[in-house]
């Protein structure tokens, strides 16, 4: 019920390609869904993030898409470069006080190639 | 927003040793959080410290484990005790900023060996 499922693990796309990374959660209570990026020797930032009232969400070249009925949401990042390249954790949620409920999921390792 | 320093960014220590982790935060806060990240695993919350009472941890960690200090409201630490290898990992330690927003120092590598 708590578990958010991530894929893939890793992820090679040439530069310009549109990478897409999927999570799928269980616990139809979340309604809060963040996408943290994490470079190497740096903690996780948050990206963006949507909540399940609306079923897409963009944010300069980064787009999560939402599928509250198949429990799933994804990210898509638009001409990816090659400072794209991060680990991609999605999460999930109940929105409102602190981060303690947060459930992550395991990672997306991204390489952009040049 | 806040600064988080966490010291030390990395280190390799003996196993039975323990290592002792610290976070500073540049403004005051209720609730500081540590975190662990295990290579190719989620990011797992280890407890939850607030400043004058004891820390709260979640399923799998235990004080003794994991002892955390929280003297005051911008400083806690958080010791790995008796340090086996299954203990390397990245650590880190965060605060809340916004609602359900999770802000991150930029963690300690730890290898056991």
């Amino acid at each position: 019920q708590q578990q958010v499922k991530q894929s893939p693990q890793s992820l090679i796309v040439q530069k310009g390609g549109i990478p897409i990374i999927n999570c799928a959660y269980e616990n139809t209570a979340f309604d809060y869904f963040p996408w943290y990026q994490q470079f190497p020797g740096k903690g996780p930032a948050l990206l963006i993030a949507i909540r399940p009232d609306v079923s897409e969400k963009k944010e300069g070249r980064f787009t999560i898409s939402f599928n509250k009925s198949a429990k799933q949401f994804s990210l898509h990042i638009m001409d990816s470069q090659p400072g794209d390249s991060a680990t991609y954790f999605c999460a999930a949620s109940n929105y409102g006080g602190s981060q303690g409920n947060l459930i992550f999921g395991k990672g997306t390792k991204l390489s952009v190639k040049p | 927003s806040a600064v988080i320093s966490q010291k030390p960014s990395r280190d390799i220590c003996q196993r039975g040793t323990s290592l002792t982790i610290q976070c500073q935060v540049d403004s005051q806060v209720t609730m500081m959080f540590w975190y662990r990240q295990q290579p190719g695993q989620s990011l797992t919350l280890i407890a939850t410290a607030n400043q004058g009472s004891e820390a709260t941890y979640e399923s799998g960690f235990v004080i003794d484990k994991f002892p955390i200090s929280r003297p005051n409201l911008t400083f806690s630490t958080l010791t790995v005790s008796n340090m086996s290898p299954e203990d390397s990992s990245i650590y880190l330690c965060s605060v809340d900023r916004g609602p359900t927003e999770a802000f991150f120092g930029q963690g300690t590598r730890l290898t056991v060996v």
